[in-house]
């Protein structure tokens, strides 16, 4: 069964801590991505990977930076956490144009 | 920039009606539209997808439709349950690579 597994649920960092996010797929695809979801705006889009070691900035990249050192896992790193970054990380994965696949969700409050 | 539009927002009917739920988008150069279903606090779970060169798709209950010229999208799902109580979102897709544009989606409740 198809699987993209977030691991961490829930987390609660003090600002100005960095912060790792980590996505890891089963599916072998080649494309990964962070989206971020708010109340009233929806998901947007941080960063995305077409590769191993390939990023592509999204629409809200600004405060961010991913890594993608094997193709199964990428990670989202907030490298000084700040309370406008308290929100729920939405990591996805696809194989070309094909179904995407989405994990449960990161819930980062950031205090 | 692409922007995608969802209304209403919540939308609450008693089971067994069929209702429809809306999209629309400011760029008709879409490769593809998707539409999506969202439990609460959980992650997305694709419903369907239409390719830009599509009508319509369909999956059991539910029907997407595209009309890429006026720019909107139609989720129709057919004698409502309680479990379709979920938040339903659509997507465009500019690129062919799934890079989304998302709208902020209807949350539906199915009233027994």
């Amino acid at each position: 069964d198809v699987k993209v597994t977030q691991s961490s649920r829930y987390l609660v960092k003090r600002t100005g801590e960095k912060v790792f996010l980590e996505c890891v797929q089963d599916m072998d695809h080649e494309n990964m991505f962070w989206y971020r979801q708010d109340p009233g705006l929806g998901l947007r889009l941080i960063y995305f990977s077409y590769d191993v070691k390939m990023k592509e900035k999204g629409d809200i990249p600004e405060g961010y930076s991913v890594s993608r050192e094997k193709k199964e896992r990428f990670s989202l790193i907030l490298e000084s956490a700040s309370t406008n970054q308290t929100s729920m990380y939405l990591c996805a994965s696809s194989e070309g144009v094909n179904t995407i696949y989405f994990g449960e969700g990161s819930w980062l409050t950031v205090v | 920039k692409q922007e995608v539009t969802q209304i209403p927002a919540a939308l609450s009917v008693p089971e067994g009606e069929n209702l429809v739920l809306n999209c629309s988008f400011t760029d008709s150069a879409i490769y593809n539209l998707q539409w999506f279903r969202q439990d609460p606090g959980k992650g997305l779970t694709s419903l369907l997808l239409i390719q830009s060169s599509q009508r319509e798709q369909t999956s059991g209950r539910l029907n997407a439709s595209l009309d890429k010229s006026s720019g909107r999208s139609t989720l129709y799902i057919a004698a409502s349950q309680p479990g379709d109580s979920a938040t339903y979102l659509c997507a465009a897709d500019q690129t062919g690579a799934n890079n989304l544009f998302f709208g902020t989606g209807t949350r539906l409740t199915v009233i027994p």
